[in-house]
């Protein structure tokens, strides 16, 4: 199974601020990669496909980057509306594996 | 609008069958690969199985292959999962999604989820 490693577990950031969250993979997923917003309560929203692509209507301050084994999602001016837990998933090989998350909080 | 709402969960024993179900609506149901993806409380996400648009091709992580059985009525736009041999590990708030491909697979539209409790 591809092994995904995300990376930090958690963080903290100010309003305005840019947050960037780590994803990496035990082998080229070759931008097989997607990012998920999950709030308490709630189911996961998509928000990055392939890597790079945007969802429809998300807002344009996240952003999908990377390639092989590396890739990245940041948000350009952290907003209340923010705060949550993100995950990345490969879409190359079943099984489909998540990273263990990354929760992000307003500081 | 995409919706997407699983039923059928509940508290179940350990090597007792359950079968959870998954109306959808908003979009050609038959267009879509689906899955189901479940998440242990506290817990993160992991993929249970996905389903070929008309039903022909199945894929099952292995932990559940041999004892989860995932179908599809396009006719009724239903996702169905049937779940055997229940064990508690399977405890999990079990999630319906649309599969779609395309540089890489992912997961775009969910529903609220349905609790399976495996316990004596």
């Amino acid at each position: 199974d591809i092994q995904m490693t995300q990376s930090p577990a958690s963080l903290s950031a100010s309003l305005g601020e840019t947050v960037t969250i780590q994803c990496r993979a035990s082998e080229d997923i070759y931008s097989g990669l997607a990012w998920y917003q999950q709030k308490p309560g709630k189911s996961p929203q998509l928000l990055i496909y392939g890597a790079s692509s945007l969802q429809d209507g998300v807002p344009s301050r996240f952003s999908g980057s990377g390639s092989g084994t590396q890739y990245s999602l940041k948000i350009s001016s952290m907003q209340t509306e923010d705060e949550g837990v993100y995950f990345c998933q490969q879409g190359l090989k079943y099984p489909y594996t998540f990273g263990a998350g990354t929760k992000l909080e307003l500081k | 609008e995409v919706q997407l709402v699983e039923s059928g969960g509940g508290l179940v024993q350990p090597g007792r069958s359950l079968k959870l179900s998954c109306a959808a609506s908003g979009f050609t149901f038959s267009d879509y690969y689906m899955a189901w993806v479940r998440q242990a409380p506290t817990k993160g996400l992991e993929w249970v199985a996905s389903i070929s648009y008309d039903g022909g091709s199945t894929y099952y992580r292995d932990s559940v292959k041999g004892r989860f059985t995932i179908s599809r009525d396009n006719a009724k736009s239903s996702l169905y999962l049937q779940m055997d041999s229940l064990r508690s590990e399977d405890t999990a708030t079990y999630y319906c999604t649309t599969d779609r491909g395309g540089s890489g697979w992912y997961f775009d539209f969910w529903g609220p989820g349905t609790m399976v409790t495996v316990s004596s």
